[in-house]
């Protein structure tokens, strides 16, 4: 199971809008609901921000959304902040004897 | 408090074994499939292994399967990771994570694990 494909670094501006995009493919991201994002500071452990393709978890910011088309998944997070800059990680179930596979990661840069 | 903390890491050489463990507390843990998620220095996530809710089944990704062994223990709030040849591309930092809903929502502080002679 191959992992998901990311952009290596998205940067923005504060108060901009920015999307990370996750490819897979029919066997995971485009078969399943269940592509999850996560958030990563340097030297600390994962933090989930958007489950089962579009849900948010209880505290985390309406900033941040998720959406699906096709084999492609995106995270978009809407007036970037500075606390925005972290290492961003998608992930989709795949149903097969491997169930998970993460995305390769996104640095994301606030300008 | 609901939390995970991970322990048993360390420096083991080739071929060696060493074995984790993942302690839950401020949740029901029986309800609940978990997972470990490892990630070598300077690397991306990667998913390792997951366990259902009662122990009875557990599934492993292919460059573990064959060497890990994932297990629980419900009465004592546990969870176990037995790594066996350990081969140098096993360094990481493994996490263990509560697992519902296709997703990783609550992760432990990791604990390191170094493959070298």
């Amino acid at each position: 199971q191959s992992a998901l494909t990311q952009p290596a670094s998205v940067s923005g501006s504060p108060g901009q809008s920015i999307t990370i995009s996750c490819t897979g493919s029919s066997s995971d991201v485009g078969g399943y609901k269940y592509v999850s994002w996560y958030q990563q500071y340097p030297g600390k452990a994962p933090k989930l921000m958007i489950y089962g393709v579009s849900n948010r978890p209880s505290g985390v910011s309406d900033r941040f959304s998720g959406s699906k088309s096709g084999n492609t998944a995106s995270l978009t997070i809407s007036g970037l902040q500075a606390e925005d800059e972290a290492d961003y990680y998608c992930s989709s179930y795949t149903g097969s004897s491997t169930p998970y596979v993460f995305g390769t990661g996104t640095k994301v840069t606030v300008l | 408090e609901v939390q995970l903390v991970e322990s048993g890491g360390g420096l083991v050489q080739p071929g060696g074994s060493l074995r984790l463990s993942c302690a839950a507390s401020g949740f029901t843990f029986s309800s609940y499939w978990m997972s470990w998620i490892r990630q070598a220095p300077g690397k991306g996530l990667e998913w390792v292994a997951n366990i259902k809710k009662d122990g009875s089944e557990s599934y492993y990704a292919d460059s573990v399967r064959g060497r890990f062994t994932f297990s629980r223990d419900n009465a004592r709030n546990s969870l176990y990771l037995q790594m066996n040849s350990l081969r140098a591309e096993d360094t990481a930092v493994y996490y263990c994570a509560r697992h519902p809903y296709s997703s990783f929502e609550m992760w432990g502080q990791g604990t390191m694990v170094t493959v070298s002679s």
